[in-house]
């Protein structure tokens, strides 16, 4: 099946520690995304990829990181900077081909401070 | 004034009937308009994708572009229980990256 898929699906952060979100798509698509999602608000641009080992900032890029070494997936890394980290984070993909703008979207991790 | 505004609801409909989702958007640059049905603690879900001005229908959905007044909808007809979710607007312009922006999204609930 193809898809993105999104790992682990509740993650628990202590504080001052780094945690990573996994983000895999088999859909061969360039394009990956990732959004978070707080409750009441739209989806909110973190970082984006177009290709493999390029990214750029979002809207709200501070305290988040990632790398994209591979074209299928683009994990990000919620670092202790980051002081309001709980959230349900959306990582997205799309295809390349001319006319095709929409996103495809994984299942989300739900982020939980302790 | 945020990009594109949508309002929050919740919409409460009863079974059967046609609900009208609404969003506007202030950049005349957007070309690509979607609608995302997100049910609860799951991930968007990819509905009607349009480009530019114009209707487009796929079984009881019906998505509308007005670019002339900013302002787009989706229509659901004989609106079913299974309909209840979050429905989100999003656009973009053709811009590098071809960033979406989101509207706030929509609570959907349909009574049985």
């Amino acid at each position: 099946d193809g898809g993105i898929t999104q790992s682990p699906k509740y993650l628990f952060r202590k504080e001052g520690q780094n945690v990573t979100l996994s983000c895999e798509q088999n859909l061969n698509h360039d394009a990956m995304y990732w959004y978070r999602q707080d409750p009441g608000q739209g989806l909110r641009l973190i970082y984006y990829s177009q290709i493999v080992n390029d990214f750029q900032k979002g809207d709200i890029a501070e305290g988040y990181s990632v790398s994209r070494e591979k074209k299928e997936s683009f994990p990000l890394t919620v670092t202790s900077a980051q002081k309001n980290p709980t959230a349900f984070y959306l990582c997205a993909s799309r295809g390349g081909w001319t006319g095709q703008e929409t996103q495809y979207f994984g299942p989300g991790t739900r982020l939980l401070v302790l | 004034q945020k990009e594109v505004e949508q309002d929050p609801g919740p919409l409460s409909v009863p079974e059967g009937a046609i609900v009208s989702l609404n969003c506007t958007y202030s950049n005349s640059a957007f070309q690509y308009f979607m609608w995302y049905r997100q049910y609860s603690r799951k991930g968007p879900e990819l509905l009607m994708y349009t480009y530019s001005s114009g209707n487009k229908e796929d079984g009881r959905f019906t998505a509308q572009v007005d670019k002339s007044s900013k302002y787009i909808s989706l229509f659901i007809r004989d609106s079913q229980p299974s309909d209840s979710a979050t429905y989100l607007c999003a656009m973009s312009a053709r811009v590098k990256g071809n960033k979406l922006v989101f509207g706030a999204g929509t609570i959907l609930r349909v009574k049985s």
